[in-house]
């Protein structure tokens, strides 16, 4: 079954705007990650936020996590064209053996 | 820094054929993981192995198996090959007692004619 839900589906921005990104899910969790992956390639891993913390930062991006809510965000500042990629948001559920579940992902574009 | 390796990279075979994707894992790395991405879909998790056991299974047809070896590299292999499993296969690694982070692959990409 489907864990988390990505909105949007699809962001187009222009260069050095940010963009941000939702991911939500249903169970309880271990922690957060998101992966991004350029098209058709593999997937990179970004950042996780375990469940007993709220916010995280590397480098340009920022990562936020309501467990209350069971939602994150992700955002990345100063966007460059070579942003441009896919974000999955990915669940360690409790219980799981460590499996992840993946969101359905959002496909950003970043225009130069 | 070594990263997982997936081979071959692409497969393509015909329909009811069988077909062996392997993985290596970063050295040291004891738990590795198979997935499964449709095109424009989400990655889906197979199945898991942790010290050669299988630790965890998830929406992996019957036609599929697989196995972790004494080095640790995995194969999963798949018969009676149908058009759905066109798909792009990863394997992730992680070390047990820092399983919070999975190091996923390039994938192997089967397209199945």
């Amino acid at each position: 079954s489907q864990q988390g839900e990505e909105d949007p589906q699809a962001l187009s921005i222009q260069e050095g705007e940010n963009a941000t990104m939702n991911c939500s899910y249903k169970t309880s969790i271990n922690n957060l990650q998101w992966y991004r992956q350029n098209s058709g390639r593999g997937l990179v891993h970004l950042i996780l936020i375990r469940s007993n913390e709220r916010e995280k930062h590397s480098g340009r991006l920022r990562v936020t996590l309501d467990t209350s809510k069971k939602s994150s965000s992700l955002l990345i500042t100063a966007s460059r064209a070579a942003d441009t990629a896919s974000y999955f948001c990915a669940t360690d559920e409790r219980g799981s053996n460590y499996k992840l579940t993946f969101g359905k992902g959002t496909l950003l574009t970043v225009n130069p | 820094a070594a990263g997982v390796i997936q081979s071959p990279r692409h497969l393509i075979k015909e329909k009811r054929e069988t077909a062996t994707l392997k993985c290596y894992p970063i050295p040291r790395h004891d738990t590795v993981y198979w997935y499964q991405q449709g095109p424009g879909q989400d990655p889906q998790f197979l199945i898991s192995f942790y010290e050669k056991m299988q630790s965890d299974k998830g929406s992996i047809p019957d036609r599929f198996s697989a196995q972790q070896f004494s080095d640790y590299h995995s194969e999963l292999n798949m018969s009676s090959l149908e058009l759905g499993d066109s798909a792009l296969y990863f394997c992730a690694s992680s070390l047990l007692t820092h399983t919070d982070t999975q190091y996923f692959g390039p994938g192997t990409r089967l397209t199945v004619l």
